[in-house]
Formats: C-alpha cells, structure tokens, sequence
C-alpha cells in the first residue's frame, strides 16, 4: 500500500536560511505527488506536484521540489525561508489503485521561522 | 471567489447527538471528499464524491454518512458522535478527481464531542 513518511515533526530555520523538508514515499509504480501548505486556522494550499517529466518541479512562493526514485523521496526546498512561510507541510501521494481518486497524506512538519 | 465553504467553524457537542458539517463549493467540480485531520496522524481520508451520487469509503469511515444530492454540496453527517470524533475535519474539492487534478480545501471544522 501507498505510504509518505515525513520524518521530521517539526524544523526551526532562521529567516533568510535555506529550507529543506523531507519526504518519503512507498509506492511500487511511478508515484503522483503533492507539497500543500497550511497556514494556521487555514486549509490545506497545494504548492506543487510531480506527474513525470522533469524531476525538479517549481512552484508558487518560491519553493521546489526534487524528486529522486532512487532513493524514494520528494525533498521541498526554498532557498531563502521568509517569516510567512511559518506553517505546516504535507507531502502526498495520489493512490493509483483507486485510480488516483484518493490521496494518502504525510503526518506532516512544522516549520517554524526565527528571526 | 471561487472557493470551498464549510460550516460550522467550530462545534461542541455532546455525545450521541447528532450533526451534520455543511460543505459547498462554486467551482462546478465533480469530485469532493471529506478528511479529518489529527496530531500525529495527517489527514485521513473517511469519504469522496466523483460525482452527484456516486460516494466512496476513504480510509476511516467508521462513524460517518454523507450524501451527494447536489453537485455542489457535499454535507458528513454523524448520526451518534462519540469522543474518539473530535478532531479537525476538512472538506475539499476539484475539477474531476484525476491525478492532475489539485484540491481546494475548506478552512475547516473543528469538532468538539464531549
């Protein structure tokens, strides 16, 4: 079955500092996968997503992804953090035996900006 | 605005009393399912919509109904909320379900059941 193991609960970067968040997924066939933020008190925004193609995807507010099959992941970087980007990400994968009608989320990780 | 709408914003209940969270979305979109989000665990998944109708179980439906009677509405009922149903549920949203297909989120309900 689909998993995505977002190892870390929560990260503290100084504003200005690069950012990386991981993600790990198990999936046995090329997987479709998914960054979305959420802001406090807010839902969930997607920032990005990876079909096939290109393995560094961009997307909104600055960030990236890379996605490596060798090693299983979706990484989400941004070179510089800015203080708005305080919040919880979620990495998913689409389910593709339910053809891709559901996604299976991360428990996700908290990302906390000093100044 | 093209968006998704949910209410309650927040509800304390009791249990066993029953309740329904409210989701609307104006976007014209086939797809919409519900999740429940905890400490630790993400979002899970408990049903989804492809269409008026047409309704699924997700991962954790145990405890929930819902109904596609309207396109745009897709309401989760809890015919006998018990404790282990609080947490923070979201309705979402999009065009057909595929998967190129991104999901609007609702800004949430957060359920309280004593």
């Amino acid at each position: 079955a689909q998993s995505v193991t977002q190892p870390d609960i929560h990260i503290t970067v100084s504003e200005g500092a690069s950012l990386e968040l991981r993600c790990n997924y198990s999936y046995g066939a090329t997987p479709y996968l998914f960054w979305y933020v959420q802001s406090p008190g807010q839902g969930l925004q997607l920032l990005l997503k990876y079909f096939s193609g290109d393995t560094l995807v961009q997307g909104i507010k600055g960030f990236e992804a890379e996605f490596k099959r060798s090693q299983s992941s979706f990484n989400l970087r941004k070179p510089s953090v800015h203080w708005s980007d305080a919040a919880e990400y979620f990495c998913a994968v689409a389910r593709g035996d339910t053809g891709f009608q559901k996604l299976v989320f991360g428990t996700g990780t908290r990302l906390l900006v000093s100044p | 605005e093209a968006q998704v709408t949910q209410n309650p914003r927040y509800l304390i209940t009791v249990t066993g009393k029953k309740l329904t969270v409210t989701c609307s979305q104006n976007m014209n979109h086939e797809y919409m399912s519900w999740y429940r989000q905890d400490p630790g665990l993400g979002l899970r998944q408990i049903y989804y919509s492809m269409n008026v109708e047409v309704t699924d179980k997700g991962d954790v439906p145990e405890g929930y109904k819902v109904s596609r009677k309207e396109k745009r509405n897709f309401p989760l009922i809890l015919e006998s909320p018990s404790p282990n149903q609080t947490s923070l549920y979201f309705c979402a949203s999009s065009l057909w379900g595929g998967s190129n297909e991104k999901l609007f989120f609702g800004s949430g309900t957060q359920l309280s059941v004593l």
